[in-house]
């Protein structure tokens, strides 16, 4: 079945620092990349949606020069948290479809800011 | 924007019990999907339903796909402790291909 592959599982990172997500579809190509957000007991928010090779989609309220996503090839995008702060502290998860593939998600990166 | 109005929030049930939950939305969704999340993890897929009115089953999960295309509910047969964790709805909006989750609904289930 479809594969996506979420690196870091967890990271802490120190106030003011960048962090960079990556999200790789394993054994499909993921034409779409859709990037959520969860806070503890809540559900999952969409930031943004990107197609490879054109530049994300963001949700209304999700500042795009804060979260820059890339989706360079069919296979891998990535959400760099820029400047983070402890407000951005939170489950970080993607989701990849491809041309004959549903949704299928990754298992999401803990992001700690200290 | 659109909203996925998920109920009940949690459930404390007996091992055994039967449980049902819904989902409702003043939008219409193309494809309804039912996911499961456990602590720590990304949601996991467990019906997908594609057609109004669609009745599916996946071992002793049954979903189904309102008439309207404005809601669905999932029913758990039988439930085991292992079936504990937060049930999500999620509708696929048709601008995009966004897909919108509900607010989830926790089961717990006593042994």
């Amino acid at each position: 079945g479809a594969v996506v592959s979420q690196h870091p599982s967890w990271v802490i990172c120190k106030s003011g620092t960048s962090v960079k997500i990556e999200c790789r579809s394993l054994d499909f190509q993921a034409t779409t990349m859709f990037w959520y957000r969860q806070f503890p007991k809540q559900s999952l928010m969409l930031m943004a949606t990107s197609n490879e090779g054109s530049k994300a989609t963001y949700e209304q309220g999700v500042e795009k020069d804060k979260f820059l996503i890339n989706h360079a090839s069919l296979t891998l995008s990535t959400l760099t948290v820029t400047s983070a702060h402890p407000e951005d502290s939170s489950f970080y998860i993607c989701s990849a479809r491809g041309r004959e593939n549903g949704y299928t998600f990754g298992s999401g990166t803990r992001l700690t800011v200290v | 924007g659109q909203q996925l109005n998920q109920s009940p929030q949690s459930m404390f049930i007996q091992e055994g019990e039967d449980v049902s939950m819904n989902c409702t939305s003043s939008s219409i969704f193309n494809t309804w999907l039912w996911y499961k999340q456990d602590p720590g993890e990304g949601p996991v897929l467990l019906i997908a339903l594609y057609k109004a009115g669609e009745l599916t089953s996946n071992g002793r999960l049954t979903a189904q796909f309102g008439i309207t295309r404005k809601d669905s509910f999932l029913n758990i047969s039988a439930s085991i402790p292992s079936d504990v964790g937060i049930y999500f709805c999620a509708g696929v909006y048709n601008q995009g291909g966004k897909l919108i989750f509900g607010q989830g609904t926790e089961l717990s289930v006593k042994p």
